[in-house]
């Protein structure tokens, strides 16, 4: 069965530029997950969805990065005035309800470069 | 908060030896614990989790982990590493009371020569 995509692969832009990054998790998930991955480094969480709404934000690192999942399935995440720090790889993740013994099926990443 | 340490960002076997990767949590709560490899352009795959109940786990590959409370650790092992084996692993977990929310520890690159 398909799994979770993500669209683009790969995301060259500017400073200062906005960008849209696509999560299409598996069909019927309710859970969906956005995590960043700097190089070097482990993921680390940045949004929660469960069904249409956010239900933990906390992770988002300022007001320039916005998340939707307006009909509870595909979800962008929104990155406006791009710095050179937001440069990582995007990774999307999705699980049956959510739940914390749930496991969590990844998507190959967005690679974010901000030049 | 939650963290993650693993410990060895590299670790370097020869084909058939055994492979250990530790991990240890922060939390006085034993959290759900999970081990995840990447593979190169590819995501994250789940190897085995530890949720309840036997606390040795068996997953995907010939991995296992053990999660021993009174040290707070769930390390990986393989007793024989192939070849297809070279990736790069990630020890996270998540609270018991969360919706799921991971914490990952920073990654162990894995190398396995002939």
């Amino acid at each position: 069965g398909a799994g979770v995509s993500q669209t683009p692969s790969n995301k060259v832009t500017e400073k200062g530029k906005y960008v849209e990054l696509r999560c299409d998790p598996i069909s019927g998930h309710t859970a969906l997950y956005w995590y960043r991955q700097s190089l070097g480094q482990g993921p680390e969480f940045l949004i929660y969805f469960q069904g249409t709404g956010a239900a933990d934000d906390s992770g988002l690192p300022n007001d320039r990065f916005f998340a939707v999942r307006p009909e509870g399935s595909v979800s962008t995440l929104k990155i406006q005035r791009t710095e050179r720090g937001d440069s990582a790889v995007y990774l999307c993740a999705s699980s049956p309800l959510g739940g914390g013994a749930e496991t969590q099926y990844f998507g190959p990443g967005t690679r974010l470069l901000v030049l | 908060a939650q963290s993650v340490t693993q410990l060895g960002s590299h670790v370097s076997v020869s084909e058939g030896a055994l492979v250990l990767l530790r991990c240890n949590y922060s939390s006085s709560v034993p959290p759900y614990l999970f081990w995840y490899v990447q593979y190169p352009n590819q995501g994250l795959q789940l190897l085995l989790k530890y949720t309840t109940g036997a606390t040795l786990v068996k997953g995907i590959n010939g991995f296992e982990a053990e999660f021993k409370k009174s040290e707070t650790s769930f390390h990986l092992t393989k007793p024989s590493a192939h070849m297809s084996d070279a990736a790069e692993y990630f020890c996270a977990v998540s609270d018991r009371a969360s919706y799921g929310k991971l914490t990952f520890g920073q990654g162990t690159i894995l190398t396995v020569h002939p």
